[in-house]
């Protein structure tokens, strides 16, 4: 069963435009959050890491939030551009260590266009 | 350079064959993972390592086998290939200590089983 859900499954945003994407999770301890940005073809890149039980982050046009009771999180990109086009990945780790699990989204393909 | 390097980037095989995918990292990582990506899925863990000798199963290891001799090289082979066998393969690196510090991957080693 899975245990990260990301929303939508695909976004098709004009370069400028602000955009949402989901993450609901069901997993069990939920450690932290992390977000991941991968380009077609490429490996996963890091964009942040969620803690707090309520966290906020902020990475330059990316900010992210994690609601732990909510067992949900938000990734925020700001006037998006056409470089933004990649998939995002939502994952949580159910420890703080490599002795725990991380638990991988299907992703949510975000194409910005011109 | 903090880089994690897979080789090759490309492989097709037929039905049986053998099959040697090979990670780098030059950051020192103990801990060192087997990932493969499959369209619509997320990421589904093989093998963890955490450290040289210490190896021990994901949630797929059926069919898969690793080596870590070094600490900073990580292969999976795959003896016999099988149809199903044919995915995006990912190797990534991170502390043992720190999953919410960094963590690494390498481009993915597409492997085609005809």
């Amino acid at each position: 069963k899975t245990q990260v859900e990301q929303s939508p499954q695909s976004l098709v945003v004009r370069q400028g435009e602000n955009c949402v994407l989901q993450c609901n999770y069901s997993v069990t301890p939920d450690n932290h959050l992390r977000w991941f940005k991968q380009d077609t073809g490429k490996g996963l890149v890091s964009l942040t890491v969620l803690v707090d039980q309520k966290d906020k982050t902020s990475n330059g046009r990316y900010s992210a939030t994690l609601d732990k009771d909510a067992k949900h999180s938000t990734l925020h990109i700001t006037a998006t551009l056409l470089d933004d086009t990649a998939t995002y990945i939502c994952v949580v780790g159910d420890r703080g260590s490599a002795l725990g699990r991380l638990h991988f989204g299907a992703g949510t393909q975000l194409i910005v266009i011109p | 350079d903090m880089k994690v390097t897979q080789m090759p980037r490309y492989l097709i095989k037929r039905m049986g064959e053998n099959v040697l995918l090979e990670c780098g990292q030059d950051m020192s990582h103990e801990t060192m993972y087997w990932y493969r990506q499959d369209p619509g899925l997320g990421l589904q863990l093989i093998y963890i390592s955490y450290d040289v000798d210490s190896n021990s199963e994901g949630d797929i290891p059926k069919g898969y086998r690793v080596s870590r001799k070094k600490r900073e090289h990580f292969s999976l082979i795959l003896d016999s290939a099988k149809t199903n066998q044919t995915s995006v393969y990912f190797c990534a690196s991170s502390f043992t200590g720190g999953h919410t510090g960094q963590l690494y991957f390498g481009e993915g080693s597409k492997l085609t089983v005809l």
